[in-house]
């Protein structure tokens, strides 16, 4: 139990197109999802908190307009990454926790994205 | 300022070794500690502790959790060659009750044949 896919894996795109990322979860109801981005060799570094039905949280220093978070049912949230530049060229990551106290926080595979 | 603290960061062993990785933490509104293993792509989870001494344990693996002292520990004993990964730790605040996580740097660990 508790699987969290992501789609696509790896995406290769040109400078500035934009690019959508989805994060399932499979067998479990996910009330929070949250968007890490994680750098080679670095640990993961938290974008923003999504919550199904509402606005998502963002973390300082990352741009709400440029990382477009839609969080729009209890197992599927998305990251669009608008306009992207070679500096957005990243490994995307998203959680999944549960809606029950108990619930841990279940991964994603990750999407590697380049942008060209 | 909340803070996950690992240690240590890399760790190189033999197969058959016995090794032991610490996790402490300075969280407010202190909801789980968890414990992930990272290979190359994203972490998967290995445990989630609440309560404080409680053992909790899977194979060769086992993590106990300390909430007066404010750590963790992760033991992986007969070690193989395929334990090697970033072993990352990882607390779980309940800020507006969303279970943001805050990660600890990872411990790199290589088993050596």
């Amino acid at each position: 139990g508790a699987v969290v896919s992501q789609h696509p894996s790896w995406v290769i795109c040109k400078s500035g197109t934009s690019v959508k990322i989805e994060c399932r979860s499979l067998d479990f109801q996910a009330t929070t999802m949250f968007w890490y981005r994680q750098f080679p060799k670095q640990s993961l570094m938290l974008m923003a908190t999504s919550n199904e039905g509402s606005k998502a949280t963002y973390e300082q220093g990352v741009e709400k307009d440029k990382f477009l978070i839609n969080h729009a049912s209890l197992t599927l949230s998305t990251l669009t990454v608008t306009s992207a530049h070679p500096e957005d060229s990243s490994f995307y990551i998203c959680s999944a926790r549960g809606d029950r106290a108990e619930s841990g926080q279940y991964f994603g595979p990750g999407t590697r994205l380049t942008v060209t | 300022e909340d803070k996950v603290v690992q240690s240590p960061l890399s760790l190189v062993v033999h197969e058959g070794d016995t090794v032991t990785l610490n996790c402490s933490y300075e969280v407010t509104n202190f909801r789980s500690l968890l414990w992930y293993k990272q290979e190359k792509k994203a972490p998967t989870f290995l445990f989630m502790l609440t309560s404080s001494g409680i053992e909790k344990k899977s194979g060769r693996l086992s993590s106990i959790l300390d909430k007066k002292e404010l750590f963790s520990i992760l033991n992986i004993t007969a070690t193989q060659t395929g334990d090697s990964a970033i072993y990352l730790c990882a607390v779980e605040a309940s800020y507006s009750n969303t279970g943001k996580l805050i990660f600890g740097q990872g411990t790199t660990l290589q088993v050596k044949p």
